[in-house]
């Protein structure tokens, strides 16, 4: 089992690029969600997808990030321009049907100079 | 401007002594809880986790208590090693959708 893989681990863009982070969840999982880490301001939920099918995108922060999940193995999270206050690690996680546990991918680090 | 970190709450042991880490939840409709890991540079790890028709489970080293009266929740780490330091995160899920909402977070310090 391969986990979740995210991609880029690193990213530095410079400020008003667009960024395109990427995501495979565990084959087999129907959730996905997406988060963010800062230390403002923790772990912040931005979207979920179940099925594909995006359920809850109140946590993306503007319209600048949209998030995407073409089929029930990839996902993109999408910032569109980027900006410095973006600056943080974007962390994919999957789970599967009524297991509750989410699996967390390593993360992709965005910097935004 | 300059920012300001949020600094986290620390908890310091020595190796060998049990640790406890404690959580504040917000939502009474809560219905299920879990503790997570997150080593340095590293995603969030699964510890243990708890329905919110219980009140203790306990896995290997590792026992979460739930008080709903008061809405807390802790995770006992006994005989706690150096490679338990870590950021130590609590998680509500506050709707059958299984969205998790994340706690602050708690770093434990491991001294040898």
């Amino acid at each position: 089992d391969a986990g979740v893989i995210q991609s880029p681990r690193h990213e530095v863009t410079e400020m008003g690029q667009e960024v395109t982070l990427r995501c495979k969840p565990i084959s087999g999982h129907n959730s996905l969600f997406w988060y963010r880490q800062t230390m403002m301001r923790g772990l912040e939920l931005l979207i979920y997808f179940n099925n594909n099918v995006p359920i809850d995108d109140s946590g993306m922060p503007e319209d600048r990030f949209s998030a995407k999940m073409p089929n029930a193995s990839f996902s993109t999270l999408k910032i569109q321009p980027s900006e410095p206050r973006d600056s943080a690690v974007y962390f994919c996680a999957s789970k599967e049907g009524a297991n509750y546990g989410y699996t967390f991918g390593s993360g992709t680090r965005l910097t935004v100079v | 401007g300059e920012s300001v970190g949020l600094h986290l709450p620390t908890l310091s042991v020595q190796e060998g002594d049990n640790s406890i880490i404690n959580c504040a939840y917000s939502n009474s409709a809560s219905d299920y809880f879990i503790w997570y890991k997150q080593e340095s540079g590293k995603g969030p790890q699964f510890i243990i986790d708890i329905r919110s028709n219980m009140d203790k489970r306990q896995g290997q080293r590792v026992t979460v208590l739930l008080n709903k009266t008061v809405k807390h929740l802790s995770l006992q780490i006994a005989a706690t090693q150096p490679g338990d330091s870590a950021v130590y995160f609590c998680a509500e899920r506050r709707n059958q959708g299984g969205k998790l909402i994340f706690g602050q977070g708690t770093e434990l310090s491991v001294k040898p």
